[in-house]
């Protein structure tokens, strides 16, 4: 059955602090990406990764960053959380011909 | 622009009743059309997708959806709704903009179930 993990399923960290989410697939996808979803807006694309080592910015970049060591691992870093970074966070995978996602059970983020 | 629009943010049915969720698209280059679920605290499970083989697509969980170029649609229905369905689903079109594919996600239609 195919996976994709993230390492928390609900998260409270405090203005300032740098968190890491982290968000592992089994499937040997080429592609992963990071989304946030808020009530009323849907999914916006934060950053995706076509490749080991490889990135792009998507839709609101801005506060965050990502790291792609490995090809079934791709983090997401909140350099210095705020609290309108408050928000359910989403990891997906694809194969290389951009197929159907599939999803992590997401990361509900709290900063105070 | 490519873009997704879901005309209803909120549908409620009672059970054993028709589910129409309501999904129109704009896209520039020839779609691929997806609908998710996402149960609570849960992430997105695919339902269903369109890349265009046919027309009518058939789902889990009983669900189908028909893509309509000339009304630029793809609509989720589903004939008996049961408890169990009581979620949000959003409507996704995966589009090439600029020599990379996007998915683009609608905001969501929560479905509503009543006894």
């Amino acid at each position: 059955d195919v996976k994709v993990t993230q390492s928390s399923r609900y998260l409270v960290k405090r203005t300032g602090e740098k968190v890491f989410l982290e968000c592992v697939q089994d499937m040997d996808h080429e592609n992963m990406f990071w989304y946030r979803q808020d009530p009323g807006l849907g999914l916006r694309l934060i950053y995706f990764s076509y490749d080991v080592k490889m990135k792009e910015k998507g839709d609101i970049p801005e506060g965050y960053s990502v790291s792609r060591e490995k090809k079934e691992r791709f983090s997401l870093i909140l350099e210095s959380a705020s609290t309108n970074q408050t928000s359910m966070y989403l990891c997906a995978s694809c194969r290389g011909n951009y197929n159907e996602q599939f999803f992590g059970p997401g990361t509900r983020l709290t900063v105070l | 622009a490519q873009s997704v629009t879901q005309l209803d943010s909120h549908v409620s049915v009672s059970e054993g009743t028709p589910v129409l969720l309501r999904c129109n698209y704009s896209s520039s280059y020839s779609p691929s059309l997806f609908w998710y679920v996402q149960h609570p605290n849960k992430g997105l499970q695919l339902l269903l997708k369109y890349t265009s083989a046919a027309t009518l697509v058939k789902g889990i969980n009983g669900f189908e959806a028909e893509f309509k170029k000339s009304e630029t649609s793809f609509h989720l229905t589903k004939p008996s709704a049961h408890m169990s369905d009581a979620a949000e689903y959003f409507c996704v079109v995966r589009t090439l903009a600029s020599g990379t594919y996007k998915y683009i996600f609608g905001t969501g239609t929560r479905l509503k179930v009543l006894a």
